[in-house]
């Protein structure tokens, strides 16, 4: 079973336009990651934040965190087309192990 | 790039036969993991090994063996492929200090 839910499943933009997309997820967590695939490779790590945090910037990232709603966004701002990709939500529930659940994702097309 | 190739990163093969990918890490990391993505499913995780010859079940292990001898290769083992197996491998590290995932290129696998 996904512990993350993505909404929406597809996301298409123009570029300069922001991206949001939205995560939520069942059980209590340690942390919330968000990795990006573009198509045909590997997973890329983005950013993470922590169960006691509520907001997170990194360049044109920006994510938040709401831990009594289960839910996280990530926000990119000014997209450029080499934002087109996927975007997956991976949760941490800090066991020792540092196993990750991931969201089905959300696919992202930015549009020159 | 964590130092993570995989091999194959494309193999064709018939239902019944016996099928082994390999992930090889140049950086000493404990933890290694194997996941299968799917179209709608995100990542899911197979196994995923703590250290030499310690290795435990993920969400998806049935149908799957794994092995780790030595701390830089982690092989994920199809015992006898099925059509259901037809998937995008992908290997993944952790270190001991960061929370984050490192993933391999991925291996396509077609089980006719």
């Amino acid at each position: 079973s996904q512990q993350g839910e993505e909404d929406p499943q597809a996301l298409s933009i123009q570029e300069g336009e922001n991206a949001t997309m939205n995560c939520s997820y069942k059980t209590s967590i340690n942390n919330l990651q968000w990795y990006r695939q573009n198509s045909g490779r590997g997973l890329v790590h983005l950013i993470l934040i922590r169960s006691n945090e509520r907001e997170k910037h990194s360049g044109r990232l920006r994510v938040t965190l709401d831990t009594s709603k289960k839910s996280s966004s990530l926000l990119i701002t000014a997209s450029r087309a080499a934002d087109t990709a996927s975007y997956f939500c991976a949760t941490d529930a800090g066991d020792s192990w540092g196993k990750l659940q991931f969201g089905a994702g959300t696919q992202v097309v930015v549009t020159p | 790039d964590a130092g993570i190739t995989q091999s194959p990163r494309h193999k064709v093969t018939e239902t019944g036969t016996p099928v082994t990918l390999r992930c090889h890490q140049t950086e000493n990391h404990r933890y290694m993991y194997w996941y299968r993505q799917d179209p709608g499913h995100g990542l899911r995780l197979i196994h995923y090994s703590y250290g030499v010859k310690d290795t435990d079940k993920g969400e998806v292990s049935d149908g799957y063996s794994v092995s780790r001898s030595k701390t830089e290769d982690f092989l994920l083992t199809l015992e006898s492929a099925t059509s259901s197996q037809t998937s995008v491998y992908f290997c993944a590290i952790r270190g001991s200090v960061k929370e984050t995932q490192y993933f391999g290129p991925g291996t396509r696998l077609l089980v006719l």
